[in-house]
């Protein structure tokens, strides 16, 4: 168990739908990263975010858009979906302590239909 | 801009016996990271060993280890004792130590079978 947490861990939707995807970094991680992967590919770097800022953008689509709170839990929303957007979406977290290694959650796999 | 590069797409080893996926990367940078990742079926990600570039000793973690050439930008897992737990996709990543907080960069990943 890494210590981040995500949520939900399937998900189910139509195209053109929005959906918010969740995430807890572990206990004293300011940074938080979303990547996606869709299936049988690598890992897409989408946003970082650092103690409520974001901090780096990847490939994100406009469609999508995240946002870290005060707690440091963080949310990736999804919106208009579309086919395509159906992946494997994780979270990562990491601090100084840990000396530059980021820890994934689970991943939340997303369906469009 | 820095990119990390996995050569060998898929790789097959014998239960018990050693094999060693290879990485280079690209940057110009002196001080970083390196990581491997393991993804087993189960699409979990877990991190199997760091490197830090200042270091010149390989990392260790038990069956896992590295082989850091700095100069050549290369940094290859071995893996000893193969077990068929073993059998995942292994990423190999970078990150920068002097831009804080910046992303990791991926390699494209190595498909990793165990043959019993």
């Amino acid at each position: 168990d890494s210590g981040v947490t995500q949520t939900p861990k399937h998900l189910i939707t139509a195209t053109g739908q929005r959906v918010t995807l969740r995430c807890s970094p572990r206990s004293g991680d300011l940074s938080v990263y979303w990547y996606q992967q869709s299936l049988d590919q690598g890992l897409q770097f989408l946003i970082q975010y650092y103690n409520g800022e974001e901090r780096a953008k990847g490939n994100i689509l406009e469609r999508f858009s995240a946002q870290q709170f005060p707690d440091l839990h963080s949310e990736l929303n999804l919106s208009s979906l579309e086919l395509g957007d159906s992946a494997l979406y994780f979270c990562a977290s990491s601090s100084l302590s840990s000396g530059g290694s980021m820890f994934f959650g689970p991943g939340t796999r997303l369906t469009v239909l | 801009a820095q990119t990390v590069t996995q050569s060998q797409p898929e790789m097959s080893v014998q239960e018990a016996e050693t094999v060693t996926l290879s990485c280079t990367y690209d940057t110009s940078e002196s001080d970083y990271y390196l990581f491997w990742y393991k993804q087993p079926p189960s699409r979990q990600m877990i991190l199997v060993i760091r490197q830090e570039a200042y270091k010149q000793q390989n990392a260790t973690e038990n069956r896992f280890s590295v082989n850091f050439q700095k100069a050549a930008k290369s940094f290859s897992l071995k893996i000893s004792d193969s077990q068929l737990g073993d059998a995942a996709m292994y990423f190999c990543a970078y990150r920068s130590a002097t831009t804080s907080y910046d992303k990791v960069i991926f390699g494209p990943g190595t498909s990793l079978s165990v043959i019993p």
